[in-house]
């Protein structure tokens, strides 16, 4: 029982590029969520999931997609890296969304130069 | 104003020393409040839940809530290096189909040995 994965552990961008992070969970969870966590700022919502084929957004959804296919994943893209997305991304999930408790993944280091 | 205001630290005490971190808040419909620990490096793992306001303890953590002073607050007795981590605290509304959470920004504790 591996809970929540992230791939790839760590990516550096040049501006402009695009890319896919890929969160896979095991526990069965419905709800799936995105994070990024940057100095000072603490975790911030992303967009979020409630189940397969659904999305909504977060926080601070501007310039990311995401998609959930398959229960088990969630991805997160970018599709046109800038500066400013420089951050550490965390995937979570929950079995449910009633303030039940979030498991997270290990993150993701990305650097867009 | 955030809504969730955390102290940052670092915060250094020796060992065996009782730790106090704290979170104040402005949003009144907050109900279910955390405290997650995050060591150097990996992802957000849930140490403490506390519904409403009260006090809840599990081994040498306390977690304390107090809705009417907007104040909640994580006890670790007999401290230990182990114990080394950045502590954040979240909290969410009450109902709703969703889990946001909104997280503090994160004390940094260092228990020297």
């Amino acid at each position: 029982n591996a809970g929540v994965t992230q791939t790839p552990k760590f990516r550096v961008l040049k501006t402009g590029q695009s890319m896919t992070l890929l969160c896979a969970q095991d526990m069965n969870h419905e709800y799936m969520y995105w994070y990024r966590q940057d100095p000072g700022m603490g975790l911030r919502l992303i967009h979020y999931s409630v189940g397969e084929g659904t999305t909504a957004k977060g926080e601070v959804p501007d310039g990311y997609n995401v998609s959930r296919l398959k229960k088990q994943n969630f991805l997160l893209g970018l599709e046109s890296a800038a500066p400013s997305q420089t951050s550490v991304y965390f995937c979570a999930s929950s079995r449910t969304g009633d303030s039940d408790t979030q498991y997270f993944g290990p993150g993701t280091r990305l650097t867009v130069l | 104003q955030k809504e969730v205001e955390q102290d940052p630290g670092p915060l250094s005490v020796p060992e065996g020393a009782i730790v106090s971190l704290n979170c104040t808040y402005s949003n009144s419909a907050f109900q279910y409040f955390m405290w997650y620990r995050q060591y150097s490096r990996k992802g957000p793992e849930l140490l403490m839940y506390t519904y409403s306001s009260g006090n809840k303890e599990d081994g040498r953590f306390t977690a304390q809530v107090d809705k009417s002073s907007k104040y909640i607050s994580l006890f670790i007795r007999d401290s230990q290096p182990s114990d080394s981590a950045t502590y954040l605290c979240a909290m969410s509304e009450s109902g709703g189909a969703t889990n946001k959470l909104i997280f503090g920004t994160g004390t940094l504790l260092a228990v020297q040995p």
